[in-house]
C-alpha cells in the first residue's frame, strides 16, 4: 500500500525566508507525485505534478524537485500570501489518490 | 463556472438522518473521485466513478455510504443513519480521465458535515 509522509508538520518563516517542504514516498509500481496548496476553508488547489527522477517544476516562488525517494518544495523568498497547508500525494492513471497530513506553513510579515 | 462546484457547502444534520452531498464536475472530465479530510489530515479516498460506474469504491467506510452518478456528470454522495463521526469535509474531484496517464485531479471545495 502507498504510503506518504510530510514534514515538517507546521513550519513558521519570516517574509523573505527560503526554506524547503519534504514528502517521502513508499509505492509500489509507477506513481506521479502531485503537490496541492490548501487554504482554510477551501478545497486542495493543484500545484504541480512530477514523474520522473530528477524532474523539477516552478511556479513564481515555488519549485518542486522529485527523487526517488522523495520530494521537495523549495519556497524562495516567500510572501504573506504563501502561507497555506503544502499537501502532496501520490497516484498513476484513474487510480486514488494517497496523500501526506500536509505541512502548514505560516509566513510572518 | 470552468471549477467543479459542491453544493451545499455546509450541512448540519442529527444523528440518525440522511443526508445527500451533491457534486458537479468540470465539464468534459470522465473521472469523478469523492474524498473526505477530517481536521489536521490530508484528504481519504472514498470512491471514483468513470462515466457512470463506480470504478472503485474501496473507500466507503461501510454500508450506509453510497454514490451515484446516473448521467456521468454530477454525483451525489448519500450518507444514511449518520452518525458523529462522520463529520468532516467532504470533497469532491474531477480529472479527464485518461488510462495510463497522469491525470491531475481538480478539487471542488467541499461540503463540510457537521453530525450533532
Amino acid at each position: 500500500e502507498d504510503q506518504v509522509t510530510q514534514s515538517p508538520e507546521a513550519l513558521r518563516l519570516q517574509e523573505g525566508e527560503s526554506s524547503s517542504l519534504n514528502c517521502s514516498y513508499t509505492v509500489s509500481g509507477l506513481r506521479g507525485l502531485f503537490w496541492y496548496r490548501q487554504d482554510p476553508g477551501k478545497g486542495p488547489e493543484f500545484l504541480f505534478t512530477l514523474y520522473s527522477a530528477g524532474e523539477e517544476k516552478e511556479k513564481e516562488r515555488l519549485k518542486a524537485t522529485l527523487t526517488k525517494k522523495e520530494s521537495f518544495l523549495h519556497i524562495t523568498a516567500p510572501k504573506p500570501e504563501d502561507s497555506a497547508t503544502y499537501l502532496c500525494a501520490v497516484g498513476f492513471g484513474n487510480e486514488k489518490l494517497t496523500f501526506g497530513t500536509g505541512t502548514r506553513l505560516t509566513i510572518i510579515p | 463556472g470552468a471549477g467543479v462546484s459542491q453544493t451545499p457547502s455546509n450541512k448540519v444534520t442529527e444523528k440518525g438522518k440522511y443526508v445527500e452531498l451533491r457534486c458537479d464536475p468540470i465539464s468534459g472530465h470522465t473521472a469523478l473521485y469523492w474524498y473526505r479530510q477530517s481536521l489536521g489530515q490530508g484528504p481519504e479516498f472514498l470512491i471514483y466513478f468513470q462515466g457512470t460506474g463506480a470504478a472503485d469504491d474501496s473507500g466507503l467506510p461501510n454500508d450506509r455510504f453510497f454514490a451515484v452518478r446516473p448521467e456521468g456528470s454530477v454525483s451525489t454522495l448519500k450518507i444514511q443513519r449518520t452518525e458523529r463521526g462522520d463529520s468532516a469535509v467532504y470533497l469532491c474531484a474531477s480529472s479527464l480521465g485518461f488510462f495510463e496517464s497522469l491525470n491531475e485531479q481538480f478539487f471542488g471545495p467541499g461540503t463540510r458535515l457537521t453530525v450533532l
